[in-house]
């Protein structure tokens, strides 16, 4: 977990609000992921950044945006219209964006909960 | 569809004893290979990646894996489990030649070494 912090810890949303989830880095990476964790299906890619002010659509974006206005800092907002959206939230950097061999290292994640 | 496959939900081996959690994949060429490990409520720690060369990787741990082109497997390996090895386990791969490091992640396997 070193390097990449997550805030909040636990979040507790409710129907029809639209909640951010915070990611912060200090490792000089150039690229930050954001997953889904859902128990029994392993991680799912919502979006990814390579480089500032730039970002991709992962395999399920709906219902998710994102920013990146500094290198640092990569934050995740689940809107209302996201319809299934309690899970665990897992933001990860790497070195460069486009080197398959680099590794991906995880923050702690934030685990949100619809109410 | 390229995929990663964890065939076993779950592994229950004594302590001291080996143990095996077994993944394979299927993505074309030769991809890159990774272990991460998941404690309770936390995110995921990088335990070791295979890129070229020697098939037998050594890691954190002391975990290992054996990369296995033929039969298109990663299994990670402990010669003498400890308790404190329980957790879930991912696989995940990440093409050769993608544009982005993307990678593609197993569904997890629960470790669970009795005393």
């Amino acid at each position: 977990d070193g390097g990449i912090t997550q805030s909040p810890k636990y979040l507790f949303r409710k129907e029809g609000q639209n909640v951010t989830l915070s990611c912060e880095q200090n490792l000089n990476h150039d690229a930050m992921y954001w997953y889904r964790q859902d128990p029994g299906q392993g991680l799912r890619l919502i979006y990814y950044s390579q480089i500032v002010n730039d970002f991709q659509k992962g395999d399920i974006a709906e219902g998710y945006s994102v920013s990146r206005e500094k290198k640092e800092s990569f934050p995740l907002t689940v809107t209302s219209a996201q319809k299934n959206p309690t899970a665990f939230y897992l933001c990860a950097s790497s070195i460069t964006p486009r080197e398959s061999t680099d590794t991906q290292y995880f923050g702690p994640g934030t685990r949100l909960t619809v109410l | 569809a390229q995929s990663v496959a964890q065939p076993e939900d779950q592994v229950n081996v004594a302590e001291g004893n080996p143990l095996t959690v077994k993944c394979t994949y299927s993505v074309s060429g030769n991809p890159y290979l990774f272990w991460y490990v998941q404690y309770p409520n936390r995110g995921l720690q990088f335990l070791l990646k295979y890129i070229t060369g020697d098939n037998l990787v050594k890691g954190s741990y002391g975990f290992e894996a054996e990369f296995n082109k033929s039969q298109t497997s990663f299994h990670l390996k402990k010669p003498s489990a400890l308790v404190s090895d329980s957790a879930l386990y991912f696989c995940a791969v990440n093409p050769v030649g993608g544009a982005t490091n993307k990678l593609i992640f197993g569904t997890g396997t629960l470790l669970a070494v009795q005393p």
